[in-house]
């Protein structure tokens, strides 16, 4: 497996806190992703970074912020947590972007907020 | 926008059957081809993966895939399904040429029953 850690596993919070998710890798790749995981919906990108510093949003980025200051480190943080995103967020990495470079999953983070 | 559509949402076979899972994308350019696989409460991993070449693509566990580019699909198959093989299954696409997303499916839940 990929050298990928989240942590926490899991939390419970309460609505209107603040929440960090963060995800560590050792594998040195350029490409981080966080996904949120629901039932009917798959998964759906929350935002991507490209580098230390570069990122970009997905799908479903309201509501949600991300920082990079290391290569292997990405946060995601919740800046005001609300029900509706209570989730199982998986963290994602890829040596590279096109070219068929498939992205490896951490062991994702359960998060009720209540 | 690209989209990749799954068109079982659920599935369920008896141990030995075998197993055929549809996956058709809407893109009109050169892509990369995905499966996943997620065991019940465990993150994703890679089945395997059809960047060039042979459009028959052998992965882990005796899955093997199709690409056919006129029909745009890209279906899963097994001969002979195992109880171990009950999980969650997810197709995704890229554009081959640089896209730094992956578009992914909704994902279709195979029960095996023994």
């Amino acid at each position: 497996d990929a050298g990928i850690t989240q942590s926490p596993r899991h939390k419970v919070t309460e609505t209107g806190t603040p929440v960090t998710l963060r995800c560590h890798q050792t594998e040195n790749h350029r490409y981080m992703y966080w996904y949120r995981q629901d039932p009917g919906h798959g998964l759906r990108l929350i935002h991507y970074s490209y580098g230390v510093k570069d990122t970009d949003k997905g799908e479903v980025s309201d509501g949600y912020s991300v920082s990079r200051s290391k290569t292997e480190d990405f946060l995601l943080t919740l800046e005001s947590a609300t029900s509706s995103q209570t989730s199982v967020y998986f963290c994602a990495i890829s040596e590279t972007a096109g070219g068929g470079s498939e992205q490896y999953f951490g062991p994702g983070t359960r998060l009720t907020v209540t | 926008a690209q989209s990749v559509s799954q068109h079982n949402h659920h599935v369920i076979l008896s141990e030995a059957a075998s197993l055929e899972l549809g996956c058709n994308y809407s893109y009109g350019g050169t892509v990369n081809l995905f499966w996943y696989v997620q065991y019940p409460g465990q993150h994703l991993q890679l089945l395997l993966k059809y960047f060039s070449g042979d459009p028959l693509v052998k992965g882990i566990k005796g899955f093997e895939a199709e690409f056919i580019k006129s029909k745009f699909s890209f279906n899963l198959r097994k001969p002979s399904v195992q109880w171990s093989d009950t999980a969650e299954y997810f197709c995704a696409v890229n554009n081959a040429g640089n896209n730094r997303k992956l578009i992914w499916g909704l994902g279709t839940s195979l029960a095996v029953n023994p």
